[in-house]
């Protein structure tokens, strides 16, 4: 079975630096998704960025980006010049391709980074 | 943008009542999906739902759940007798297909009393 790790519970940053949040994942598949949602207190989640695990070049979505390192299982988003805004919980999530002995739909979350930045 | 709507945002029911929770996919999407997250906890799936059936569910979604697509536009899941364990935020999604993304409405809040 797949798993989502989410090691650091709690992070804060200063307003316009520079965050890192860690995922790591397991899975003997080759081909999948991961992504990352935002979660605000006011708990709708937002999808921030997405990746394909056969796409070697990391996904990059404004002031977001992944480090994708698949022989390493592992995923992290970089936050740049963070801002009060991105004050969220922030979910890492593994899907495997919808289809024959494939998942159909099933996202796999981690247990989440609450991430504060402060001004 | 297009959004995935929830409704109610808030549902407070007695144990052992039936409970329906609503949900308006986005308009183009052709796959649905319920989780849930227990106050504290990581999100988790419950069911997939393609071309109106099941397609997959996991061990939460038992014999007391079930979902509909009474109509060209809802999506409903519905909870045949509640018990205290059911208290979560319930969150629907939908994505244009399978492998597309999955957007996320603002959740239910369900509380069992």
């Amino acid at each position: 079975a797949q798993t989502v790790t989410q090691s650091q519970p709690e992070m804060s940053v200063q307003e316009a630096e520079t965050v890192t949040l860690s995922c790591t994942y397991d899975t003997s598949e080759n081909n999948y998704y991961l992504f990352w949602y935002k979660q605000p207190p006011s708990r709708q989640m937002i999808l921030v960025i997405r990746q394909e695990a056969y796409k070697q070049q990391n996904a990059t979505e404004n002031r977001f980006s992944v480090n994708f390192q698949k022989a390493a299982k592992s995923f992290s988003l970089k936050i740049s010049d963070s801002q009060l805004g991105d004050t969220a919980m922030y979910f890492c999530a593994f899907m495997k391709p919808w289809g024959n002995g494939g998942s159909q739909g099933n996202l796999i979350f981690g247990k989440g980074t609450k991430l504060s930045v402060k001004p | 943008e297009p959004e995935v709507t929830q409704t109610p945002s808030h549902q407070v029911t007695q144990m052992g009542q039936e409970v329906i929770l609503r949900c308006v996919p986005i308009s183009n999407h052709l796959y649905f999906y319920w989780y849930r997250q227990i106050l504290g906890q990581k999100v988790e799936f419950l069911v997939s739902f393609y071309n109106n059936e099941i397609s997959e569910k996991s061990e939460i979604f038992d014999d007391q759940f079930s979902v509909e697509r009474p109509d060209g536009s809802n999506f409903t899941l519905k909870i045949r007798s509640t018990k205290l364990e059911d208290s979560a935020m319930y969150f629907c999604a939908s994505s244009a297909t399978g492998n597309q993304p999955q957007h996320f409405g603002d959740g239910t809040r369900l509380s069992i009393l």
